[in-house]
């Protein structure tokens, strides 16, 4: 069964901490790997990955995916509490980019 | 550019009633899907369209029913509501081939 799994679940840091992110997958037909940052509405597009080894940055942000481990890491430097979100992987599979399977979230809370 | 608009944004049914999630996008996406997220959960797809007069289930597809007459409607339908789809339901769409996927706000729907 195909799957998508993130760690930790929920984690509390403090504002200035730097944080890694993980997510693993084991999904058939993997098209590309997708990091969204969740606040209270509509999941926020941040990054999507299909090249092993190629980091993406965003400011503060990072991530990079290892095809052959199955994993992604999604890392921010210089915590803010603007930060404070759930964050979703999700892995693209099959015939069409929208299909697909999302992990549970990793809370991050990032404490003044 | 409106992106990807959903209504309602909350609404309260009661047992065995029926209702319309609408969702509109105009971007001229081809692709459209349809999304719920139980608490602490991530979304998981209900149905899909890759274009007018094209739908297919997802993941989750008991209970409700779409339609895609023109590409910029995909209303998702739920017939005989029960407790069990209490959730957030999310709209997106994605002109496909590797772009982003763009996500609506969300519908909060409670039945009770």
């Amino acid at each position: 069964e195909d799957k998508v799994v993130q760690s930790p679940l929920s984690l509390v840091v403090h504002e200035g901490d730097t944080v890694t992110l993980n997510c693993s997958y084991e999904v058939t037909n993997f098209r590309s790997l997708l990091w969204y940052k969740q606040e209270k509405k509509a999941p926020t597009f941040l990054f999507m990955l299909t090249s092993s080894g190629i980091e993406k940055k965003s400011g503060r942000l990072s991530s990079i995916l290892d095809k052959k481990e199955l994993f992604s890491i999604l890392n921010i430097t210089a915590t803010q509490t603007g930060d404070s979100a759930v964050y979703l992987c999700a892995v693209a599979y099959g015939g069409s980019q929208g299909n697909l399977i999302f992990g549970k979230g990793t809370k991050l809370s990032v404490k003044p | 550019n409106a992106g990807v608009t959903q209504t309602p944004k909350f609404r309260i049914l009661k047992i065995g009633q029926s209702m319309t999630l609408q969702c509109a996008q105009d971007m001229n996406h081809n692709y459209m899907y349809w999304y719920r997220q139980d608490p602490g959960m991530g979304l998981k797809l209900i149905y899909y369209s890759v274009g007018a007069g094209i739908t297919d289930k997802g993941e989750v597809p008991n209970g409700y029913n779409v339609s895609r007459s023109t590409t910029e409607d995909f209303p998702l339908r739920l017939e005989l509501a029960a407790p069990s789809q209490t959730s957030v339901y999310f709209c997106a769409s994605t002109l496909g081939g590797g772009n982003t996927i763009y996500f609506g706000e969300g519908s909060w729907l409670t039945v009770v």
